[in-house]
């Protein structure tokens, strides 16, 4: 069974840095591109970041281009998101998923539980 | 960027009726879209892929389709358990885009 298991979520002040983790089993991590995607407390969703299977060609959304770097560990089947320099509006719940090819496109067929991120003083 | 916008924003059903869901691109999408339901404290799941290919475990109830711009998410009659959000999302060059979502919520 596939499962994802993020970790790190916190309350951070304004400013401040966080790194969140995400433990992937059930799987062959090193296979699959992986991806953050966030959601702001009574809000959609929002793609934050992807990163390949061997850990290259990082891409952003432009909100976090700068300040968010994302990073995998394939020894340790974990995903990582550096979070810096945070802002109120970046509160939110951070899902790590799973990216899967399609005939046409790239989706997210698994998903992690989330975990919190609150950024306030 | 492509803009996804979805309509309605909120459906008030009844169990059993039928629900039809839109997702509309702001420029033609030369994939297609995926289709995710979202229940309260939980994460999204996959519904549907390419516009119209359902995911593993997913009831038949549950069809997509469109092209170009323009795709529709069908319920054919509602369980209790359809009563989520649902959100529309496709992938350009380097960026993904989800819809503002649907609520479907019991009337």
């Amino acid at each position: 069974e596939v499962q994802l298991l993020e970790s790190g979520g916190n309350l951070v002040q304004p400013g401040g840095s966080l790194r969140l983790s995400c433990a992937a089993s059930g799987f062959t991590f090193r296979n699959y591109a992986m991806s953050w995607v966030r959601q702001a407390p009574g809000r959609g969703l929002e793609w934050v970041s992807t990163l390949s299977g061997v850990g290259d060609d990082p891409y952003y959304a432009d909100s976090v281009k700068g300040r968010f770097t994302i990073s995998r560990d394939n020894s340790k089947d974990t995903l990582y998101l550096q979070m810096n320099s945070l802002r109120a509006e970046d509160t939110a719940v951070y899902f790590c998923a799973r990216n899967s090819p399609t005939a046409t496109s790239i989706l997210f067929d698994c998903w992690g539980q989330g975990t919190l991120v609150t950024v306030s003083s | 960027e492509i803009v996804l916008t979805q309509s309605p924003a909120t459906l008030s059903l009844s169990p059993g009726e039928r629900a039809t869901l839109s997702c509309r691109a702001s420029q033609s999408i030369s994939g297609y879209v995926a289709w995710y339901q979202q229940k309260p404290g939980q994460a999204p799941r996959l519904l549907i892929s390419d516009a119209s290919n359902r995911a593993t475990g997913i009831p038949a109830r549950f069809s997509g389709s469109g092209s170009g711009t323009d795709f529709t998410l069908t319920i054919s009659s509602l369980e209790p358990e359809d009563f989520a959000v649902y959100y529309c999302q496709q992938r350009s060059t380097r960026l993904w885009t989800f819809g503002q979502g649907t609520r479907v919520e019991i009337k």
